[in-house]
């Protein structure tokens, strides 16, 4: 069964302290590994997607990395309005039925508190 | 990335009664879903709203439970019918981006059942 486990359930930092969280993840074949910022009350924002084991993606403190067994995403001196959960999903390979190529299944997030 | 908006933002609800929740997108898009996020858990997806056919739904999810339609590539609708309390979550349409297999979530609806 594809599952994803997102680990810490919660993670408070002080600005400035680096840090990483961690997706693993169980799936018959990868199609693709998402992460997500979600603020409280909205959406979730599309961050990264990786492809590949080894592939890595940055944007501004955010670094994706990728195995073939989990991913990281680093948090470089971290600010407060980096405040989050992080949601990971991967996408299978699928048939036509249950989505077909695109669906995708979430882990549960990691909330992440950054303290002045 | 497409701009999605959804109504109501949130709504409370009472038991037995229907709520239909509408996403709309400002440009043309191939493929949109429909998602649940449940208090404290993780977002699971309900069904693919397919343009001009059925909704594909995933196992666990009816169609006399969650209707949708999808008149066109820019709209849909997901009706929560005959509610429970248990129905009570964030439901968030979400499309499929052009480039790439990413998907980009509407800001959700908010439903609580009393």
């Amino acid at each position: 069964e594809d599952q994803v486990t997102q680990s810490p359930e919660a993670l408070r930092l002080q600005e400035g302290e680096s840090s990483s969280l961690n997706c693993s993840y169980t799936v018959s074949g990868l199609r693709g590994l998402f992460w997500y910022r979600q603020d409280p009350g909205k959406g979730p924002e599309f961050l990264f997607t990786l492809y590949s084991a080894g592939e890595e993606k940055e944007k501004e403190r955010l670094k994706a990395t990728l195995t073939k067994k989990e991913s990281f995403l680093h948090i470089t001196a971290p600010k407060p309005e980096d405040s989050a959960t992080y949601l990971c999903a991967v996408q299978p390979h699928r048939g036509p039925r249950s989505g077909g190529y695109n669906k995708l299944i979430f882990g549960a997030g990691t909330r992440l508190a950054v303290h002045p | 990335s497409a701009v999605i908006s959804q109504k109501p933002s949130r709504d409370i609800c009472q038991r037995g009664t229907s709520l239909t929740i509408q996403c709309q997108v400002d440009s043309q898009v191939t493929m949109m879903f429909w998602y649940r996020q449940q208090p404290g858990q993780s977002l699971t997806l309900i069904a693919t709203a397919n343009q001009g056919s059925e909704a594909t739904y995933e196992s666990g999810f009816v169609i006399d439970k969650f209707p949708i339609s999808r008149p066109n590539l820019t709209f849909s609708t997901l009706t929560v019918s005959n509610m429970s309390p248990e129905d009570s979550s964030i439901y968030l349409c979400s499309v499929k981006g052009s480039t790439y297999n990413e998907q980009f979530f509407g800001p959700g609806t908010r439903l609580t059942v009393l």
